[in-house]
């Protein structure tokens, strides 16, 4: 029943390793996002899918990169992980946004904890 | 200046009282507007969207909406204990699927 769901729940890990988190939506959305909450509670995009095509691409360290295999699914790999990686990362879906709006709110899946040793 | 900003918290209220929340924004071509509710530890869920001028009303909230001034705000009237979260204003500019977010405000009801 779960609409956007994420593995794991939480991450611990040392620094320099290499980790990965998933999403999955069953919401029917075209469009996938990222976010990274840090300790201050700030929600930032770090990137968006739209069927399977990047774009939105924040500043964030090229050491993430986002892939999405299909138009329900957008994982995230991380790669030589440091102590500032330490986050709440959310993965949302929602469809396109139109011109009038209406149909553009996000649902949050969530969220991985990720603490980096 | 920020794209997005809430005035700071937190803010305490007693139970049965209006809470008030209030978010500017900076791009004047926004276009969707939607204040989220996030309890400690969990994740932002929707409680109200609104994309045209004036108010909307769904149960005990309240959105208003203000283009021409740029702020958008939230009404929270017989304020209970389960309304304390931190509540996120956030908002997307028209061709952009980018939504940015304040930094959000904690409100504490008091029984």
């Amino acid at each position: 029943d779960t609409a956007v769901s994420q593995t794991p729940k939480y991450l611990v890990t040392q620094m320099g390793n290499d980790k990965s988190i998933k999403c999955e939506q069953n919401l029917g959305h075209d469009t996938m996002y990222w976010y990274k909450q840090d300790s201050k509670k700030f929600l930032k995009i770090m990137f968006s899918y739209n069927n399977k095509e990047l774009i939105i691409n924040e500043t964030v360290p090229n050491r993430f990169s986002p892939k999405s295999p299909d138009k329900a699914h957008l994982n995230l790999h991380i790669n030589s992980l440091e102590l500032g990686d330490s986050a709440v990362y959310f993965c949302a879906s929602s469809h396109p946004p139109l011109a009038g709006g209406g149909t553009d709110t996000q649902y949050f899946g969530p969220g991985t904890r990720l603490t980096v040793l | 200046q920020k794209e997005v900003e809430q005035n700071s918290g937190p803010l305490s209220v007693p139970e049965g009282a209006i809470a008030s929340l209030n978010c500017t924004y900076s791009d004047r071509v926004s276009q969707s507007f939607f204040w989220y509710r996030q309890y400690s530890g969990k994740s932002p869920e929707l409680i109200m969207s609104i994309y045209s001028n004036g108010d909307k009303e769904d149960g005990r909230f309240t959105a208003q909406l203000n283009k021409a001034s740029q702020y958008v705000s939230l009404l929270i009237r017989d304020s209970q204990p389960s309304d304390s979260a931190t509540y996120l204003c956030a908002v997307r500019s028209y061709g952009n699927n980018r939504l940015a977010f304040g930094k959000g405000n904690q409100v504490v009801v008091i029984p």
